[in-house]
């Protein structure tokens, strides 16, 4: 298995602020992901970020919103923007190893929005 | 597109007894891969086990098997002498090759 950290670990935050959440692996990945679990309900995947260039947005979700920079195999971050209650949720990341077609997560990041 | 589908919400099974979640998919491709992950409070997502489309041999880990049936396009899990720590959501997942859709999830409670 793999190990896949995530900071801050929860946040609370005021309305039409930004967090950003940061995504560390420990080895060498092809893909990382970001995903959305809203409370109670399953997760829906954000985007897919790509090193070096523009993160690949799934259909509801805009860079404007949720702005994702890749600058490394290993790291990237995924910054909510102008927050709203709505984006309360925990947010999670996912590495996609090389040669495997298995997806680990972080631990996730609770955000709560005031 | 691709669908996950779980039709129970909720399930529940007596320590060391036998337990059986529901997952079935929808797809079109021939080449794809199944998994089960486990999602306890701490909230960190758990790989449980995993299944190749081609293999025809049911995945198994331990207390955990799947029945694989590909042309019902089913997957389900089957957990075996439950424990209390196997009290979690459980989701069932699909990907083709990278993107993983997921299912709505099943929470499983274990009674002592």
């Amino acid at each position: 298995s793999a190990v896949i950290s995530q900071k801050p670990s929860r946040d609370i935050c005021q309305r039409g602020t930004s967090l950003t959440i940061q995504c560390q692996v420990d080895s060498q990945v092809t893909m990382m992901f970001w995903y959305r679990q809203q409370p109670g309900q399953s997760l829906t995947l954000i985007a897919t970020a790509n090193q070096g260039s523009e993160a690949t947005y799934e259909s509801g979700f805009v860079i404007d919103k949720f702005p994702i920079s890749r600058p490394n195999l290993t790291f990237s971050t995924l910054t909510v923007s102008n927050m709203s209650p709505e984006d309360s949720s925990i947010y999670l990341c996912s590495g996609l190893y090389e040669g495997s077609y298995e997806q680990y997560f972080g631990p996730g990041t609770r955000l709560t929005v005031t | 597109a691709q669908t996950v589908t779980q039709s129970q919400p909720e399930m529940s099974v007596q320590e060391a007894e036998t337990v059986t979640l529901s997952c079935t998919y929808d797809t079109s491709e021939s080449d794809y891969y199944l998994f089960w992950y486990k999602q306890p409070p701490s909230r960190q997502m758990i790989l449980v086990i995993r299944q190749e489309a081609y293999k025809q041999q049911n995945a198994t880990e331990n207390r955990f098997s799947v029945n694989f049936q590909k042309a019902a396009k089913s997957f389900s899990l089957k957990i075996s002498d439950s424990q209390l720590g196997d009290a979690a959501m459980y989701f069932c997942a699909y990907t083709g090759a990278d993107k993983l859709i997921f299912g709505t999830g099943t929470r499983l409670q274990v009674f002592p």
